[in-house]
């Protein structure tokens, strides 16, 4: 089945700790995205890739890092300088970054204390 | 991007049509209505977009405003699967357009028994 994943569901830090999210996706979409959602609040962009080794700051890309190396991949790191990292992280992808249509992972909620 | 005002939340029986207003006042011509919803706790999902027609698919209708300031998701025959945020997002979409999407707060539809 084609979609998207995210690992793991729920993960655990230590504050001061970088930690990063991974995210696949077998759809052979082109661009993929990085949201968070704070609690009873919207998505907000963090970042967005449209092709492989190219990728770009969205609305709040303060604390956090991406890397494109592969097509399907588009892992998100939360470093120490995040000052409010308690989230729960949404991972997409559409075919183009035109598309009307983005696939949503599963999300990850992440707790750091 | 327009922005787009919605009702922070619905009620709606099971089975009736839910019907979930946006207020889209500043909408250019060129920026089409899209709709996405998302049930707790998961990744939002498509339901539908459109420019200035009336649209239809197998979850939803879209109705817009010939003068295109507001529009209307009509789900048919909702059911308690439905109950959901619904987000209504207006974004210029073409070749050159790369479809960075703002989600706002949505509408929380309540669908009861």
């Amino acid at each position: 089945d084609g979609g998207i994943t995210q690992s793991p569901k729920y993960l655990f830090r230590k504050e001061g700790q970088n930690v990063t999210l991974s995210c696949e996706q077998n759809l052979n979409h082109d661009a993929m995205y990085w949201y968070r959602q704070d609690p009873g609040q919207g998505l907000r962009l963090i970042y967005y890739s449209q092709i492989v080794n190219d990728f770009q700051k969205g609305d709040i890309a303060e604390g956090y890092s991406v890397s494109r190396e592969k097509k399907e991949s588009f892992p998100l790191t939360v470093t120490s300088a995040q000052k409010n990292p308690t989230a729960f992280y949404l991972c997409a992808s559409s075919i183009g970054g035109t598309s009307y249509e983005q696939y949503f992972g599963p999300g990850t909620r992440l707790t750091v204390t | 991007d327009a922005k787009t005002t919605q009702p922070t939340s619905m009620d709606c029986a099971e089975g009736r049509a839910a019907n979930l207003p946006c207020n889209h006042s500043t909408i250019s011509g060129n920026e089409y209505v899209y709709w996405y919803r998302q049930i707790h706790s998961q990744g939002p999902q498509y339901i539908i977009h459109g420019l200035k027609n009336n649209e239809t698919n197998e979850m939803a209708s879209l109705i817009i405003t010939e003068d295109r300031k507001s529009s209307t998701l009509i789900l048919p025959h909702a059911t308690l699967r439905d109950t959901a945020v619904y987000y209504c997002i207006v974004r210029v979409a073409g070749l050159y357009n790369f479809n960075k999407f703002y989600f706002g707060s949505g509408t929380k539809l309540n669908v009861k028994p």
